[in-house]
């Protein structure tokens, strides 16, 4: 059975960061693309960022280019998001997501950015 | 990176079919036939229903159907359903491996 659990949510100020992790298992991890999607409460799916199988390419919402950077561990089977300068904008549930199209959702984690 | 444009809300009475349009531009939609579509349920990971415009994933009921013209894509459910009343969402590749949602539809089952 295929497992994505999130964690690392949380309250940060704005101006902060913030690492999410995400654990995978019931499949072969390193050979998916994998993704973060963030929704704000009450608001529509939005993807942030992709990541290829080997690590070797990375994609980015302009939104949070230069801010996020997405990264895997493929020998622990786990996805990260590290977001710096956060932005109250980006309270959201973030979710990951395997595969292209994006098959298995995790139940994901909140991230609350406010002072 | 817009978001792809759907109806706020489309409602039906059971046994009937209704259809969600979601509406693209020629960089997304309309270059790829890599259209999917989810569905999500209050506080509960969206589901995926469709796959590459018309493909289902194995165990989705085949009331859920999917179809492509020029820059608008549609999802169809068939036989409507109690349980088909939540919220569904498009998604389209949109090249550089980046990937774009739609704006979200709310079903309601009359």
């Amino acid at each position: 059975e295929v497992q994505l659990v999130e964690s690392g949510g949380g309250l940060v100020q704005p101006g902060g960061s913030l690492r999410l992790a995400c654990a995978a298992s019931g499949f072969t991890f390193s050979s998916y693309w994998m993704h973060w999607v963030r929704q704000a409460p009450g608001k529509g799916l939005v993807w942030v960022s992709g990541i290829n199988s080997d690590a070797s390419g990375t994609s980015y919402a302009d939104s949070v280019k230069g801010r996020f950077t997405i990264s895997r561990d493929n020998a622990k089977n786990t996805l990260f998001l590290q977001m710096n300068s956060l932005r109250d904008e980006d309270t959201a549930v973030y979710y990951c997501a395997n595969g292209a199209p994006l098959n298995y959702w995790g139940q994901g984690t909140l991230v609350t950015v406010s002072s | 990176q817009s978001a792809l444009t759907q109806p706020a809300s489309v409602s039906g009475s059971p046994g009937q079919s209704i259809t969600i349009s979601c509406t693209g531009t020629s960089s997304d939609v309309g270059s790829y036939n890599l259209v999917s579509w989810y569905q999500q349920h209050p506080g509960k990971a969206p589901k995926l229903m469709i796959y590459e415009v018309s493909k289902r994933p194995s165990g989705v009921s085949n009331r859920f159907s999917g179809s492509k013209s020029g820059n608008t894509a549609s999802l169809t459910i068939s036989g409507l359903q109690a349980e088909d009343e939540t919220d569904y969402y498009c998604c389209s590749y949109a090249g550089s491996s980046t990937y774009v949602f739609g704006t979200g539809t709310k079903v309601t089952v009359l």
